[in-house]
Formats: C-alpha cells, structure tokens, sequence
C-alpha cells in the first residue's frame, strides 16, 4: 500500500542542523511531487516546502527560506529536508506528504519530532 | 501571502447534529482549495478537493461548497468518530497556506 514513513527526528541545540528523511513506498515515487509540512505543538498546519518530481524545482515557506533545503533520491525512494540553523519556533513534527494527481496532499506520513532547546 | 480565516475557532455539537465549517480567503483562490480532518495524534486526512470534491473513500455526509474567497464544509450529521479539528488549505499559489483550524468537539 501507498506508505510515507518519516525518520531523523529529535531534540537539537539552537543554531545547529539536522537531516529528516521520509522513506516511500507503494508508488512510483519519481512521478509524485513531494512536500514537508510542519506542526508545532499543540498548533495548526504549516508548510514547509515543496518539490518537483524530477527534483527540478523547489519551493519554501518564507519563515524557512535560505535555512531549509529540500532534496530527493528517486533512486531510493526517498525525500529529505535538511534543516540548518534551527531556531526554537521551528519546535514542531514534521511531515512529508505526496502532491496527489490532483494537487492536493493525498497521502501523510506519521510524522517525525524535532524539538529545538538549549 | 493568502491567509485562510477559519470560523468558529471550537464547534460544539452533539452526534447527529449538522456541523456547518467556514473557510475565508483573503483574496480569491478560484476553487483551489482543499478539507483536511486530523484526529489526536494523527496525520492529517484529505477529505474534500477543488473546493467540492470528496476523496476516495470519504463518506457523503461530507460536502464541500464555495468558490472565490468563501468556503464551507458540511458535515450533514456528525458521526462519533467525526470530532476532530478541520483545515482548510489552499494552492492557488506561493506559498501555500493553510487556515488556523475549526475544532469540532462533542458537546
């Protein structure tokens, strides 16, 4: 069945980086735009960022512009967000979610939790 | 940025009861907009696509209306496992945003 499993979470010193990376399975992965959403505790959705099936072409939420990148291996099934110089707001679980044929989020992973503190 | 205004911020209703959502853009999104359910600990569900559309799967006491700035989701009579909180999101363009959320609790 479609599946997304996300992984890499965890508690990380302001400042400092870390790489989240969602496994898929179940569907032609090349041919799917992926996308990372967020949720800070206890908050609403937000998004993160998107990209293309091909990896040709990305785009971000502007609160994560110049800091986050967005990256893919259709070779191994995989997405991945690197997060860098992580702040406190950017405490939330992460999501990766596949861009439907339709445009729309059609299918979540679990989620991974990044907690940012000093 | 299109900010998606959710209204009420908590429903609360009793199973059975209607349960009437609204979603506001603050400029026009044409029907590009979408319905997510998410339970307690879970991922978001999509529910509703192209403003009207149910997804596979979604029972029909589930509908969406609208178009432009304005949008509702309709649950026709709540079902116990239909308490949860309910997004709206667009994708009209960049960066895509969702609305604050409507928390639909058991009254």
């Amino acid at each position: 069945q479609v599946q997304l499993v996300e992984s890499g979470g965890g508690v990380v010193q302001p400042g400092r980086s870390l790489t989240l990376s969602c496994a898929a399975s179940g569907f032609t992965f090349r041919s799917f735009g992926m996308h990372w959403v967020r949720q800070a505790p206890g908050k609403g959705l937000e998004w993160v960022a998107m990209i293309w099936p091909d990896g040709s072409n990305k785009n971000y939420g502007d609160s994560v512009k110049g800091r986050f990148t967005i990256s893919r291996d259709n070779s191994k099934n995989m997405l991945y967000l690197q997060l860098n110089s992580l702040r406190v707001e950017d405490t939330a679980v992460y999501y990766c979610a596949r861009e439907g044929y339709e445009g729309w989020f059609d299918t979540w992973g679990q989620g991974t939790p990044v907690t940012v503190s000093s | 940025e299109i900010v998606l205004t959710q209204s009420p911020a908590t429903l609360s209703l009793s199973p059975g009861e209607r349960a009437t959502l609204s979603c506001r853009a603050s400029e026009s999104v044409s029907n590009l907009l979408a319905w997510y359910q998410q339970k307690p600990g879970q991922a978001p569900r999509l529910l509703i696509n192209d403003a009207s559309k149910r997804d596979t799967g979604v029972p029909a006491r589930f509908r969406g209306s609208g178009s432009g700035t304005d949008f509702t989701l309709t649950i026709s009579s709540l079902e116990p496992e239909d308490f949860a909180v309910y997004y709206c999101q667009h994708r009209s363009n960049w960066p895509l945003t969702f609305g604050g959320g409507t928390k639909v609790e058991i009254k």
